[in-house]
């Protein structure tokens, strides 16, 4: 149980263009989805936690209309980069909370070129 | 807020041997805390977790022990194997509140 996928799993655009990724809970239902980033090497940066039918809450220094989320169902974000540049390229892992514990997903490597 | 701390950041163990990583917090009020397994270019799995109101857990070859206390946790795993090597993330959250990530481990271990 407590499965979390993510779409897709590599991305290639280019410069300018926008992404979506999307994440979904599979076998249980997620009223809170969080969206990460993770450098090489690095550990876990929170970006935003994702409340289903409400606005995302971002941390400081993530730009929500750059990096804009929707969590319109129990099952289902999405997390949109647009305008994307080089500097967002990066591996973006969400995950989904059930009970206290979070589930994460398999990660989304984009590369903006 | 909660701040975590993790050691070693690397960790090479002979196969057989036991492997333990250990995490101190900050906040008193955290009560529940989660260990996850990151391989190369996956997302973490979750493999072991304990709350607050319990010392120790096992599971198999997998142990969390609890320090309320000195405020630390610590990650047992005993007979490792090749596939155990990973970076390895403590985590702490007081309730209602996110996840604190250590800053991971990378364990290797030999053959």
């Amino acid at each position: 149980g407590a499965v979390v996928s993510q779409h897709p799993s590599r991305v290639i655009c280019k410069s300018g263009t926008s992404v979506k990724i999307e994440c979904r809970s599979l076998d249980f239902q997620a009223t809170t989805m969080f969206w990460y980033r993770q450098f090489p090497k690095k550990s876990l940066m929170l970006m935003a936690t994702s409340n289903e039918g409400s606005k995302a809450t971002y941390e400081q220094g993530v730009e929500k209309d750059k990096f804009l989320i929707n969590h319109a169902s129990l099952t289902l974000s999405t997390l949109t980069v647009t305008s994307a540049h080089p500097e967002d390229s990066s591996f973006y892992i969400c995950s989904a909370g059930a009970s206290e514990t979070q589930y994460f997903g398999p990660g989304t490597r984009l590369l903006v070129l | 807020g909660e701040n975590v701390e993790q050691h070693p950041s690397t960790l090479s163990v002979q196969e057989g041997d036991s492997a333990v990583i250990k995490c101190t917090y900050s906040d008193s009020a955290s009560n529940y805390f989660p260990w996850y397994k990151q391989e190369l270019g996956k997302g973490p799995q979750l493999i072991i977790d304990i709350r607050s109101n319990v010392g120790e857990k096992k599971d198999q070859r997998i142990a969390v022990t609890l320090n309320k206390t000195a405020k630390h946790f610590s990650l047992h795993i005993t007979e490792t194997q090749p596939e155990d090597s990973a970076v390895y993330f403590c985590a702490s959250r007081a309730g209602g509140q996110n996840f604190v990530f250590g800053p991971g481990t990378r364990l290797s271990v030999l053959p």
